[in-house]
């Protein structure tokens, strides 16, 4: 089946840094999402891409849909401690069936 | 997007038993979904779950581990059967709008003794 590979699996940042993570897959999406999940909880919707090349803004948070549809980055400028949490990229083809990647999580130091 | 509720949102169980997880959508959505999170992990699908007709399962999953209803288009429920340590998981219900985005309910975490 699909396999998403995100990297990295953690990050160890200093508050005020910028971070950068990435998926990618052996084969191509329709739709990148990207999902931050704080412990307890479900993952929230942070970023959905659409379009080959489409670069979309959320506040902070930067992501990109890559032209050959096989991966996506995001970004977050200037981190702060609440942006810890563990973040998870997922592509979507047909049947609205997501498949998720490993998780980056995310750690800021104050 | 739609608020998802989820019932209950941890247990502790015996082995050998079993629990019924509810979600309730505040809308009606074609797509329902339950996912399943191991400790550590990411979140891999059980089943989509279809209003009016069986659940379409993935591969490793079966209906007589996980039966699953789905009454109507706001509610639906997963039941985790003969449970064992190895069940120990986040259980998570989602549902799809817009075609592509999918949204989560808070997800029931549970222990298996």
């Amino acid at each position: 089946g699909q396999q998403l590979n995100q990297s990295p699996q953690s990050m160890f940042i200093q508050e005020g840094e910028d971070v950068s993570m990435n998926c990618t897959s052996s084969s191509i999406f329709n739709t990148w999402l990207w999902y931050k999940q704080d412990p307890g909880e479900g993952p929230v919707l942070l970023i959905a891409l659409y379009k080959a090349g489409e670069l979309t803004s959320n506040g902070r948070l930067t992501a990109q849909f890559g032209i050959t549809r096989k991966d996506s980055f995001l970004n977050i400028s200037a981190s702060i401690p609440s942006d810890v949490g563990i973040y998870f990229c997922a592509g979507n083809n047909a049947g609205n069936m997501l498949t998720f990647g490993g998780g980056t999580r995310l750690m800021v130091k104050p | 997007s739609a608020v998802i509720s989820q019932k209950p949102s941890r247990d502790i169980c015996q082995r050998g038993t079993s629990l019924t997880i509810q979600c309730q959508v505040d809308s009606q959505v074609t797509m329902m979904f339950w996912y399943r999170q191991q400790p550590g992990q990411s979140l891999t699908l059980i089943a989509t779950a279809n209003q009016g007709s069986e659940a379409t399962y993935e591969s490793g999953f079966v209906i007589d581990k996980f039966p699953i209803s789905r009454p109507n288009l706001t509610f639906s429920t997963l039941t985790v059967s003969n449970m064992s340590p190895e069940d120990s998981s986040i259980y998570l219900c989602s549902v799809a709008q817009r075609n592509t985005e999918a949204f989560f309910g808070q997800g029931t975490r549970l222990t298996v003794v």
